[in-house]
């Protein structure tokens, strides 16, 4: 069975500074899709950036982007020029053929001004 | 585009009333829904599967005389948790999978429903 793993309960980041938040998992597929969701104190799921695992290259979004070491099966997030509005819940989450997403724990980002 | 609407965000019920929550696709299509529960503070935990015409799928510990997920169209799921008690009190929340994309779309969620019971 797949496993999502997020060792950081909680990281806290100065204002304009860069983050890394760590995800690993484990699967025997060898085609799936790897997603960061935030969850703002809204409680709104909201995808922030996605990796297929057949693409080598690491996916950006603007200030996020991911470290995808697909033999390590690690997916790490990192966040640039951090904002106010980036604190939030944020969960790694892994998806496979059967379509069912696998959460990690998740990781609280608190932001320092 | 892709948007899900979900239905009450919040409710407040007395012990031993049933309660039901409704995920609708505004503008698609989806043959499967999912439903979520997530405690405070933990992550989300996948309690069915709901495709269009059939059975929800529930998972493992999850009862499926307690949430009853009935998917009667393309655009509309239920759950409804009957004879609600405290221990049911929870934020649910749903997704839906496009009918028109493959495998390799993301799903789309609502916002959730917050369901307390006194």
């Amino acid at each position: 069975a797949q496993t999502v793993t997020q060792s950081q309960p909680e990281m806290s980041v100065q204002e304009a500074e860069t983050v890394t938040l760590s995800c690993t998992y484990d699967t025997s597929e060898s085609d799936y899709y790897l997603f960061w969701y935030k969850q703002p104190p809204s409680r709104q799921m909201i995808l922030v950036i996605r990796q297929e695992a057949y693409k080598q290259q690491n996916a950006t979004e603007n200030r996020f982007s991911v470290n995808f070491q697909k033999a390590a099966k690690s997916f790490s997030l990192k966040i640039s020029d951090s904002q106010l509005g980036d604190a939030a819940m944020y969960f790694c989450a892994y998806r496979g053929s059967n379509y069912q997403l696998i959460w990690g724990a998740g990781t609280k980002l608190i932001i320092k001004p | 585009g892709a948007v899900v609407s979900q239905h009450p965000s919040w409710v407040i019920c007395k012990s031993g009333t049933s309660v039901k929550i409704e995920c609708r696709s505004l503008d698609f299509q989806a043959t499967t829904m999912f439903w979520y529960r997530q405690f405070p503070k933990q992550s989300l935990m996948l309690m069915a599967t709901s495709n269009e015409g059939s059975k929800a799928t529930y998972e493992q510990g999850v009862e499926k005389d307690k949430f009853l997920i009935n998917h009667a169209s393309l655009t509309l799921s239920t759950l409804t948790v009957t004879s609600a008690h405290p221990e049911d009190s929870s934020f649910y929340i749903c997704s839906a999978r496009p009918t028109w994309t493959g495998w390799r779309q993301p799903q789309h969620f609502g916002d959730g429903t917050r369901l307390s019971i006194l």
